[in-house]
């Protein structure tokens, strides 16, 4: 089993539209949580942490679910410049060792 | 503060050949990271050290694939022979003291062409 699991998608949205992605991790010991975002033949990029109550960052939610051990990440109100792969992330609990789902492919489109 | 430096850029080779590359982390950063992203898919772990040895290398295919970190500082990942598969983007990241809660930074990568 993967460690970490996304819906590759691809996510195809209108602008202004409210877009979900959900990723799963099969270890239950794994403290840390992130989405990356990365843009075609970039290099990731840290979007955001995920903590354990939820939390905000502009347009972007992010929040965990230890029960059922899946992360979602919410981006309200698309913009063109949204478009890129959505990484989710997810530490081994044992060290300072990150894995990373396959992503999740967002074009918003005008 | 300066990010995580890679080179080079861009490598095409054929196959059986060998190829190297090189990462500058960011200064004082202990951990550094090499994956290895193949086109469609996230970025996978092929080794990990602290300073200068080595924390995890349980999926570095040690029969082609070496890398070392002498001076636990700029580190070098080489392939020799390279394969077909071996085509990806190479991607070095380094992390500093408690950023395992914050993530951690990439550099641009290398991305290897096999032929």
């Amino acid at each position: 089993r993967k460690e970490v699991e996304q819906d590759p998608g691809p996510f195809n949205v209108p602008e202004g539209a409210t877009v979900a992605f959900n990723c799963t991790y099969s270890n239950s010991a794994s403290q840390s949580f992130f989405w990356y975002r990365q843009d075609c033949r970039k290099e990731p990029k840290l979007l955001m942490s995920v903590y354990s109550s939820g939390n905000e960052d502009g347009r972007f939610t992010a929040q965990l679910n230890r029960a059922s051990q899946y992360i979602s990440l919410l981006i309200r109100d698309s913009k063109l410049s949204d478009s890129a792969t959505y990484l989710c992330v997810v530490n081994s609990g044992t060290g300072n060792q990150f894995y990373f789902g396959t992503g999740t492919s967002l074009t918003v489109i005008p | 503060e300066a990010g995580v430096a890679q080179s080079p850029r861009y490598k095409i080779i054929e196959k059986r050949q060998s190829v190297a590359f090189w990462c500058n982390p960011i200064s004082g950063h202990a951990t550094l990271y090499w994956y290895q992203q193949i086109l469609g898919q996230g970025p996978k772990l092929l080794i990990q050290f602290q300073n200068n040895g080595v924390v995890d290398d349980s999926q570095l295919p040690k029969d082609r694939f070496s890398a070392e970190r002498l001076k636990g500082v700029d580190s070098t990942l080489k392939i020799q022979p390279a394969k077909l598969e071996d085509s990806a983007v190479y991607l070095c990241a380094s992390s500093g003291p408690g950023q395992g809660t914050s993530g951690y930074t990439f550099g641009s990568g290398t991305r290897l062409t096999v032929v």
